[in-house]
């Protein structure tokens, strides 16, 4: 069974565009997470979908939002990019069947660098 | 509210040498603890879980991890270290309903050969 993608790897942008990122669950899995991962602060949970619809969601600004479709298929979105923005940010997906115990399985990440 | 936290940001061991990574938990319900490893340019890996079927909770590549609830601990540990075990180590908490997770600071390890 196919892993995490997450697409694309590696990302150069500049301060005040916008990007988007892309992840493709493990087949079968319905939940979706995004985390943030840099140096400072280390990994932190950004939002989580189930279905289409967010089930959660971390403290992070509102230029951060996310989605998912119909397939599982899950995208991340962040406008006005600030330096501090630059991050490896992970997906993550799991079956949510089980709560608690459901493990969730990583992608490589995308490296985003904002100029 | 739920939150991890591991003592020692760098471990260094010899070659063959006993690894032990500390986490301590806080929960306010039963805790559904986790241990992740990343490797360079790449995302986390399972290495085990505790979902209370057993205090001693056994993973990937002779690692292992004890739950103590009277120490409120989960702590990594693994005989013999390998040249390979060198990356970082996350411990984590899901919340009750399994849809976050709390990761700890993460340990980075290093192997001395």
């Amino acid at each position: 069974k196919a892993g995490v993608t997450q697409t694309p790897r590696y990302l150069i942008k500049t301060r005040g565009q916008q990007v988007t990122l892309s992840c493709s669950p493990i087949s079968g899995h319905r939940s979706v997470s995004w985390y943030q991962q840099t140096p400072g602060q280390g990994l932190q949970f950004l939002f989580e979908y189930f279905s289409e619809t967010q089930r959660n969601k971390g403290n992070f600004p509102g230029r951060f939002s996310g989605r998912q479709f119909s397939n599982s298929r899950s995208e991340m979105n962040v406008s006005t990019l600030e330096l501090g923005d630059s991050a490896l940010y992970l997906c993550a997906s799991s079956l949510s069947t089980s709560g608690p115990t459901d493990t969730q399985y990583f992608g490589p990440g995308t490296r985003l660098t904002v100029l | 509210a739920q939150s991890v936290t591991q003592l020692g940001s760098h471990v260094s061991v010899s070659e063959g040498a006993l690894v032990l990574l500390r986490c301590n938990y806080s929960s306010s319900v039963p805790p559904y603890l986790f241990w992740y490893v990343q490797y360079p340019n790449q995302g986390l890996q399972l290495l085990l879980k505790y979902t209370s079927a057993a205090t001693l909770v056994k993973g990937i590549n002779d690692f292992e991890a004890e739950f103590k609830k009277s120490e409120t601990s989960f702590h990594l540990t693994k005989p013999s270290a390998h040249m390979s075990d060198a990356a970082e180590y996350f411990c984590a908490v899901s919340d009750w309903a399994g849809n976050q997770f709390y990761f700890g600071t993460g340990t980075s390890l290093t192997v001395i050969p």
